[in-house]
């Protein structure tokens, strides 16, 4: 049902600023991750994924990093832009009996001031 | 970009009404989902199929139900809308080649029951 009020992590930048959006996860088990970009009015858009047995992974303007002893995942964005301003989730799958699910993150809004 | 289509893109019904929400896509995939999300919330997965005749309730309790009679077509229904529902509906499909893949989003469809 529906929710009164915004609950997620909060990050504001200065256009052109680097920016690290983080993520823990719960499930030792997850081998595969995904970061979604979520703009109003949209549905999530994929951005980069990591398997487990990488720790680092570039994209274009973006890079994703792994720490499987913490749990612990990032999203770095190179010189933010506006354009970049929306909600981004990252998202966990385990395989096993959770083939092909995703469990998704609680989301952080970015952003990003002219 | 993905081809992933849902409709309609906004609802607001009567409760008790029974509605359906159309999803389909032309890229072929096997497999498909349906999340829920609040305004400003996570993606909670409530349904999902690994092909045509499968079809799976997900990780949150829902009373709608979906069906899967053709690979491009998933559609869910609600039987009798309820002001708890209101609620915005992504659905996803993947290729399911193995777990380890993207899922691909619809715009989604923003449910109002009054």
């Amino acid at each position: 049902g529906e929710s009164v009020g915004l609950h997620l992590p909060t990050l504001s930048v200065q256009e052109g600023d680097n920016s690290i959006i983080n993520c823990a996860y719960s499930n030792s088990a997850s081998d595969y991750f995904i970061w979604y970009k979520q703009e109003s009015g949209k549905g999530p858009q994929f951005i980069i994924d990591i398997r487990s047995n990488m720790d680092k992974r570039q994209g274009q303007r973006v890079t994703v990093l792994l720490n499987k002893t913490v749990k612990h995942l990032s999203l770095q964005i190179a010189a933010t832009q506006p354009g970049d301003s929306a909600v981004y989730f990252c998202a966990e799958n385990a395989g096993g009996t959770s083939y092909g699910k995703l469990t998704f993150g609680q989301g952080t809004i970015l952003t990003v001031h002219p | 970009e993905a081809d992933i289509y849902q409709t309609p893109r906004y609802l607001v019904i009567g409760t008790g009404k029974k509605i359906t929400l159309e999803c389909s896509q032309t890229m072929g995939h096997d497999k498909m989902y349906w999340y829920q999300q609040d305004p400003g919330m996570e993606l909670h997965l409530i349904h999902y199929s690994y092909g045509v005749n499968s079809t799976e309730k997900g990780d949150l309790s829902s009373e709608s139900t979906v069906s899967r009679i053709r690979t491009e077509h998933f559609p869910l229904t609600l039987e009798s809308a309820r002001p708890s529902h209101t609620s915005q509906y992504l659905c996803a499909s993947g290729a399911g080649l193995t777990y380890q893949e993207t899922q691909y989003f619809g715009p989604g469809t923003r449910l109002l029951v009054l």
